[in-house]
């Protein structure tokens, strides 16, 4: 089945520094990608969809400028935290689709966990 | 009222029981729910879709109420290994690629 694949799978960092989180995935073309937050016994938040080669559209509450994102190809989408704090220390879940169909499910990477210290 | 709602539990059920998770959404245009399974500091995994006229797969049974924009999960003849906490999902929009809206949870724990 599809396949979606998320690197790192853990990040320690130190507060002011830059985290890459790339999301790709395998055997499909993605032609979007959704970028969740999760934070402990919290729901998945949907950060902001990503469309290949267009800006991302980011949720209420996103900073876009802090939270960059980079979908330049159909497998590849690229989540850059940028001058990490410690309240950024978190769960980031990349996930993707290649239909324009909402009854299509969502193949989740495994995820990135983030540790600003 | 909270996108999707559902009751964090946690549920402790002895193995063999069946056990039945509620979930309900505030958009009345959704038009896809799924149940997806979390396990602890993993990734979500898709359990199944739910259709409007409910379906089943093996141990466990969907049922959707549009009308009450309510959705429901069973599992039947539970087993340790249903141990996990149980995601209610809909999509955001109803349109195009949509994004999926998560609750935050039904926990259950399943005895020996």
């Amino acid at each position: 089945g599809a396949v979606v694949s998320q690197h790192p799978s853990w990040v320690i960092c130190k507060s002011g520094t830059s985290v890459k989180i790339e999301c790709r995935s395998l055997d499909f073309q993605a032609t979007t990608m959704f970028w969740y937050r999760q934070f402990p016994k919290q729901s998945l938040m949907l950060m902001a969809t990503s469309n290949e080669g267009s800006k991302a559209t980011y949720e209420q509450g996103v900073e876009k400028d802090k939270f960059l994102i980079n979908h330049a190809s159909l497998t590849l989408s690229t989540l850059t935290v940028t001058s990490a704090h410690p309240e950024d220390s978190s769960f980031y879940i990349c996930s993707a689709t290649g239909f324009s169909s909402y009854n299509s499910p969502l193949h989740f990477g495994n995820g990135t966990r983030l540790t600003v210290t | 009222r909270k996108e999707v709602e559902q009751d964090p539990g946690p549920f402790n059920v002895p193995e063999g029981a069946t056990v039945a998770f509620n979930c309900t959404y505030s958009n009345s245009a959704s038009q896809s729910f799924f149940w997806y399974r979390q396990d602890c500091r993993k990734e979500p995994k898709l359990l199944m879709s739910v259709y409007s006229s409910g379906n089943e797969d093996g141990r466990f049974t969907a049922q959707l109420n549009r009308a009450s924009q309510y959705i429901s999960l069973l599992i039947r003849d539970s087993k340790l290994s249903d141990s996990a906490t149980y995601l209610c999902v809909v999509n955001k929009r109803n349109s195009g690629n949509t994004p999926l809206v998560f609750g935050k949870g039904t926990r259950l724990s399943v005895i020996a």
